[in-house]
């Protein structure tokens, strides 16, 4: 049975690095990995995406090992407008949509 | 450039009433999607297009029903609406999916929907 879990919530200080990580045993060779920044009231916003190794863009990296049966979302030194609902989403068979149940962070002073 | 739209943004229903969900997308994307959320299940897939008059079953598909008449268009239906239908509706759009693909999806704002 696909799976995609993840903490359900995280708290951090501002100027930290937080790392957020999902669990997806059932994940295939070609799924790939997703993951998205929820606002209250509002829909969920692409962070980053990958399928192996490491990916970095300009918010965030993901880290994704060999077995690729899990990754971690690194933000790097986080702010108080961080504080969101972050989303591990995992593509199984291409269509077969899978989100994690969400992640609550919450970035102190 | 609106992106993605929902309509309507809240709705009320009384047990076994019916309505449509309109989504509507102005970036030409292949892919639409219907999710429900529900606290503490994050977002499930309801159903799924992957092209003009083309519609697939997610995981929660019983009780609804979707049509994609129109490239930009994906309704989702509730013929008899139940309780157990209260959630938040979110509709997303992407340009592609499957391996090797840039595979973002684009969400609209959400619907809120009641059923007493």
């Amino acid at each position: 049975l696909a799976k995609t879990t993840q903490p359900i919530s995280m708290d951090s200080y501002e100027g930290q690095e937080v790392n957020i990580t999902c669990s997806h045993n059932n994940i295939a060779t070609n799924d790939y990995i997703t993951w998205y920044q929820q606002f209250p009231s509002q829909g969920p916003r692409f962070i980053i995406q990958g399928y192996k190794t490491k990916v970095t863009n300009e918010v965030a990296s993901l880290f994704i090992p060999a077995d690729r049966k899990s990754s971690t979302l690194s933000l790097p030194r986080v702010s108080l407008s961080d504080t969101a609902v972050y989303y591990c989403l995992v593509a199984y068979n291409n269509n077969d949509m899978r989100f994690g149940a969400g992640t609550r962070l919450t970035v102190k002073p | 450039n609106a992106g993605v739209t929902q309509t309507p943004k809240f709705r009320v229903l009384k047990t076994g009433q019916s309505m449509t969900l309109l989504c509507a997308q102005d970036m030409n994307h292949e892919y639409m999607y219907w999710y429900r959320q529900d606290p503490g299940m994050g977002l499930r897939l309801i159903h799924y297009s992957v092209g003009e008059g083309t519609t697939a079953k997610g995981e929660v598909p019983d009780g609804y029903n979707v049509s994609r008449l129109k490239k930009q268009n994906f309704l989702l239906g509730l013929e008899s609406a139940a309780p157990s239908q209260t959630s938040v509706y979110f509709c997303a759009s992407s340009y592609a999916t499957g391996a090797g693909s840039y595979n973002e999806q684009f969400f609209g704002p959400g619907t809120r929907l009641t059923v007493l």
